[in-house]
């Protein structure tokens, strides 16, 4: 069975710090996402990583950054929070190979 | 501008009756769609997928088809149950990523 874990379930940080969202899987999975989940958006790519040190922009980018070091662990950075980024982050692995996407439980950040 | 498009924000169905949630998309190139399943505070989890090479994929009481001249594709749930009750989001592969519309809210009532 698939495990994508996130470091946080929930998380309340203030407007202007540096905030971290870590996300690891453990199956080997090359390519790895960063959506975020707002009401009446649906779900919107912000960053992928489709192998190990190598990252792309999604169609959200704007304000975020990742960190992907190890095949594993898929890290995203919110460099100055701001409350607009107040939202449910979800994380999400897959084998190079097929489409189906797993993610994990997701991380509600409040940013005040 | 939103390529895959779910324009029932909900739909309520009673147990037992055959739940009808659609999903029409813009991009002519998407080849392969997913449904995912979502319930309140948790992850999306895989549902069900079909290639643009079928009209048809079933998986249990799940089953989706595709009308590619109508870019129009919709998931089937017969008999719904209670459970079934969550957010459904429709997907389509884009590149290395999915390209997901806004969801549909699904109520089962008993």
């Amino acid at each position: 069975d698939v495990k994508v874990t996130q470091s946080s379930r929930y998380l309340v940080k203030r407007t202007g710090e540096k905030v971290f969202l870590e996300c690891v899987q453990d199956m080997d999975h090359e390519n790895m996402f960063w959506y975020r989940q707002d009401p009446g958006l649906g779900l919107r790519l912000i960053y992928f990583s489709y192998d190990v040190k190598m990252k792309e922009k999604g169609d959200i980018p704007e304000g975020y950054s990742v960190s992907r070091e190890k095949k594993e662990r898929f890290s995203l950075i919110l460099e100055s929070a701001s409350t607009n980024q107040t939202s449910m982050y979800l994380c999400a692995s897959r084998l190079r190979q097929y489409y189906e996407q797993y993610f994990g439980p997701g991380t509600r950040l409040t940013v005040t | 501008d939103q390529q895959v498009k779910q324009n029932s924000p909900s739909l309520s169905v009673q147990e037992g009756r055959i739940s009808i949630l659609n999903c029409d998309y813009t991009n002519s190139m998407f080849d392969y769609f997913l449904w995912y399943k979502k319930y309140p505070a948790e992850g999306p989890t895989f549902l069900i997928s079909i290639s643009s090479i079928k009209d048809k994929n079933e998986d249990g009481r799940f089953t989706v088809f595709l009308n590619k001249s109508a870019k129009h594709l919709s998931l089937h749930i017969v008999p719904s149950q209670p459970g079934d009750s969550a957010v459904y989001f429709c997907a389509a592969v884009s590149g290395y990523a999915l390209n997901f519309g806004k969801g549909t809210s699904l109520l089962v009532t008993p």
